[in-house]
């Protein structure tokens, strides 16, 4: 089975301060994605790797960055944050291939900024 | 990017089948469409994907229309346990580039007893 892992199931923090949030996954995906999920909104697409030290932007970037040094790890980096990212955040992987394909999902991280 | 309207929530009895539409007007002509259910403090599931005609396994069927503006993902004799928000996600990843990738807004689906 494949697994994602979020390093934080929740997250309490600071505005202004600096947030990591860590994901995992085991199975050598070569695509691992970080959304983010509101009420009513779904879920949107802050960031995608499609390989080690790649990376696209998505629907909603502004705010964030990411990192991915390794193949295995998909880091998405608050650098000051703000109460409107107050949220879940959601990380994925998929192997390339045809259409969306199937992505596997970590269990979220709810990060709440006071 | 394709726009997907889903319903809001729809409810259910145990037993019944019960089908989830998801209208997508402007998808492309190389976008896939995917079914996901998700239940509380848990990350998406993948249910189906599909991009013509029917596609089915041990958990669903996913009808899509000649015209691909829409897509009905069916749960065939629901129980308690598909109580959950039902997610579809239309759009195409290719090498380099998920910016098509777009979620609808979910539908929560309650099963009754």
């Amino acid at each position: 089975d494949v697994k994602v892992t979020q390093s934080s199931r929740y997250l309490v923090k600071r505005t202004g301060e600096k947030v990591f949030l860590e994901c995992v996954q085991d199975m050598d995906h070569e695509n691992m994605f970080w959304y983010r999920q509101d009420p009513g909104l779904g879920l949107r697409l802050i960031y995608f790797s499609y390989d080690v030290k790649m990376k696209e932007k998505g629907d909603i970037p502004e705010g964030y960055s990411v990192s991915r040094e390794k193949k295995e790890r998909f880091s998405l980096i608050l650098e000051s944050a703000s109460t409107n990212q107050t949220s879940m955040y959601l990380c994925a992987s998929t192997l390339p291939g045809q259409g969306a394909n199937e992505q596997f999902f970590g269990p979220g991280t709810r990060l709440t900024v006071l | 990017l394709a726009k997907t309207t889903q319903p809001i929530s729809m409810d259910s009895y145990e037993g019944q089948e019960v089908n989830i539409t998801c209208s997508h007007n402007n998808i492309a002509t190389n976008d896939y469409i995917t079914w996901y259910q998700q239940f509380p403090s848990q990350g998406p599931r993948f249910i189906i994907q599909g991009y013509k005609t029917k596609v089915t396994n041990e958990v669903a069927s996913l009808f899509i229309p000649a015209d691909r503006k829409s897509s009905t993902l069916s749960l065939p004799r629901v129980s308690l346990s598909d109580t959950a928000v039902y997610y579809c996600l239309v759009g195409l990843l290719s090498s380099g580039s998920a910016r098509q990738l777009t979620f609808g807004s979910g539908t929560q689906l309650t099963v009754l007893p």
